[in-house]
């Protein structure tokens, strides 16, 4: 089974503060890692995926195997972060479809 | 935006009533895929599909039942709306290894 624990349901920031999101994982296979945003009203949008390694409007994220965790991190918050981030995994299921798994999200607020 | 559209995009109804939402897409990805999402609990899925009349159960599917009978359309249908139902429906496609969401529809069960 594959499951994805955010234990933060709300994060509270001011501007200019590093920010870490935490996410940790658990499956039996080798992931694959994203982090998805959902800005007020908005669809939820792709962020970040590990396997890329890039850095997306500031924020980074590592794959730590041996820790099973992806953390999103940003040095400097800003205020148009406020939003909500949810990160997913995905596997195979026993049939080998594709299939993700998200967490129940942390909601990001900048206060200014 | 992946050309997903759901409709409708928001519907009220009654307990017990039926409910069909579609999911449309113009770019011809294999998979779709239910959500729905709640306070507290992020995006659960539904049900998904990898193929034409080809679907499977996802973690929250009782009460629920889908169909894909074309490649662009994939329905979601509630049989018996019930007030444990009411939440924010949100339909996905896989593109180049990762999803993409529609724009949600909010069903509200009174």
């Amino acid at each position: 089974a594959q499951r994805v624990t955010q234990p933060e349901k709300l994060l509270s920031v001011f501007k200019g503060a590093p920010v870490e999101l935490k996410c940790n994982y658990s499956y039996s296979g080798s992931p694959e890692l994203f982090w998805y945003v959902q800005y007020s009203r908005q669809r939820l949008q792709l962020l970040l995926r590990h396997i890329s390694r890039e850095s997306i409007k500031g924020f980074t994220a590592d794959l730590n195997k041996g820790e099973t965790s992806f953390h999103l991190k940003k040095p400097f918050a800003q205020e148009e972060d406020s939003a909500m981030y949810y990160c997913a995994l995905s596997g195979l299921t026993g049939g080998s479809n594709y299939k993700l798994t998200f967490g129940k999200g942390t909601l990001l607020t900048v206060n200014p | 935006d992946a050309g997903i559209t759901q409709s409708p995009r928001h519907k009220v109804t009654e307990t017990g009533t039926p409910v069909t939402l579609r999911c449309h897409q113009t770019e011809n990805h294999r998979y779709m895929y239910w959500y729905r999402q709640d306070p507290g609990h992020g995006l659960r899925l539904i049900h998904y599909s990898y193929g034409v009349k080809d679907t499977d159960k996802g973690e929250v599917s009782d009460g629920y039942s889908v169909s894909r009978s074309k490649t662009e359309d994939f329905l979601l249908t509630l049989e018996s709306a019930t007030s444990s139902q009411t939440s924010v429906y949100f339909c996905a496609v896989r593109g180049t290894g990762e999803l993409f969401f529609g724009e949600g529809s909010r069903l509200t069960v009174l």
